[in-house]
């Protein structure tokens, strides 16, 4: 079957750096997604991707690794405003999303 | 603002009435993704639309319908509404890509949908 992995929920300290995992088996892969969503809001693109490796992007950056079906979302620096849930979404054989629950970060002063 | 536009932003109604949501995509966007979230739930993929027709089916219930138009416009019909059904529906539009290209999916701000 397919499954992606996330923690549920995880606390971190305005100001800190949290990783948030991802583990991913899935039909294929051609490609994963990170969304941030706010509560009650739509999820908004973070980050895409294909290659192993990490990408950066201000504040966050991600990694792949295929080989391991692992990804994570570093966020450093954190701002009360980075309280939202985080999604992780893996791209399979037949180019849908498979997504995630989801992992929903506390900040705390 | 994603571009995406979706009607009507809340819909309270009752149990085993019928209800349609509206989404409209971003301009050039071709493929329309229909999304179900129930409170503190992930993300559930119901059904794509790709230039009007059908591309892919998730966990939609046989009491749900969408349909893409020639417009590219697209509607998701909701029939004999249970409590359960209460959820946020998002509409979500992509862009045309292939292979490995990045044609991540943008996000209407969605419909809560309140079943009584």
């Amino acid at each position: 079957g397919q499954n992606i992995d996330q923690p549920t929920e995880m606390t971190a300290t305005e100001g800190a750096i949290v990783q948030i995992n991802c583990t991913y088996q899935t039909s294929g892969f051609n490609g994963l997604f990170w969304y941030q969503q706010h509560a009650g809001e739509a999820p908004t693109f973070l980050s895409y991707n294909v290659l192993d490796g990490l990408e950066e992007k201000g504040r966050f950056s991600s990694f792949l690794s295929r080989s391991k079906g692992y990804s994570y979302l570093l966020l450093k620096e954190l701002q009360m405003k980075d309280s939202a849930s985080y999604l992780c979404a893996v791209r399979g054989s037949n180019y849908q999303l498979i997504w995630g629950a989801g992992t929903k970060l506390i900040i705390k002063p | 603002d994603s571009g995406v536009t979706q009607t009507p932003k809340h819909l309270i109604t009752a149990t085993g009435q019928r209800v349609t949501l509206r989404c409209s995509p971003r301009s050039g966007d071709l493929s329309v993704y229909w999304y179900q979230q129930s409170l503190d739930q992930g993300l559930q993929f119901l059904i794509q639309y790709y230039n009007g027709e059908e591309r892919a089916k998730g966990n939609i219930l046989e009491r749900f319908s969408a349909q893409q138009f020639p417009d590219l416009h697209s509607e998701l019909n909701l029939s004999s509404l249970e409590l359960g059904d209460s959820a946020l529906y998002f509409c979500a539009s992509s862009a045309p890509g292939g292979g490995l290209a990045n044609n991540e999916q943008f996000f209407g701000p969605g419909t809560r949908l309140t079943v009584l």
